[in-house]
């Protein structure tokens, strides 16, 4: 079956660092891969997606690859800021639902 | 305007009881979710409605009872409340694009419910 795993958490960092929080898949066919933010007390909100090998999702000075040979789908951002602090999830799609990792807090300190 | 909103947003009650959360959205979705959120953050898939139709219908003991009047709501019962099921509960909804599954969920701000 489809399997996502992300790094454990929390992630702290100080503001202006670079960031990268892992993700590994497990999946049939041929996934579109995503990472969602929730921020302190809302609910999820799609942050980038990648729908085939080699893509690139970026949004918010956030990016992501889909590694087909590695199956990965890392996220990276070059300088974080205290505003992303919550907690973030990689997950794949299905036929007809997603399957989430775990959720990594990342925590950005002044 | 909220594209999905969820009613309550807090719910604290006692074990036995039973209790419903409203969900509404107005982006013209076909399909509708609930999810589960544990306190460690973990998001489990319960339902899935798909214009009024049981999609999914994930291993949730049978205390828990969707309801979709119309596409644009879907509503979940809970009978019986027991302490493991205190959580965050959110609804979600997506669209398909040309037939297919885009992954693109909306999230409401989630129901939280805590049994005492």
């Amino acid at each position: 079956g489809n399997s996502v795993t992300q790094m454990e958490g929390p992630v702290t960092l100080s503001e202006e660092a670079f960031l990268t929080i892992n993700c590994t898949y497990t999946a049939t066919g041929y996934p579109s891969l995503f990472w969602y933010v929730q921020y302190p007390g809302e609910g999820l909100q799609l942050l980038l997606k990648a729908t085939k090998a080699d893509d690139k999702g970026s949004n918010k000075g956030f990016e992501a690859t889909y590694r087909k040979e590695t199956t990965s789908f890392h996220l990276e951002k070059g300088s974080v800021q205290v505003s992303d602090s919550a907690v973030y999830f990689c997950a794949l799609s299905g036929y007809s639902t997603l399957t989430f990792g775990k959720g990594t807090m990342l925590l950005v300190s002044p | 305007d909220t594209a999905v909103s969820q009613t309550p947003k807090y719910l604290v009650t006692q074990m036995g009881n039973d209790k419903s959360i409203k969900c509404e959205q107005n982006l013209g979705h076909d399909t509708m979710y609930w999810y589960k959120q544990d306190s460690k953050k973990f998001l489990k898939i319960m339902f899935s409605y798909n214009n009024k139709e049981l999609i999914i219908n994930e291993t949730v003991p049978n205390r828990f009872s969707p309801k979709s009047p119309d596409k644009a709501h879907l509503n979940l019962h809970i009978n019986s409340l027991e302490l493991g099921d205190s959580a965050v509960y959110f609804c979600a909804s997506s669209q398909e694009l040309a037939g297919r599954y885009t992954g693109e969920l909306f999230f409401g701000e989630g129901s939280r419910l805590t049994v005492l």
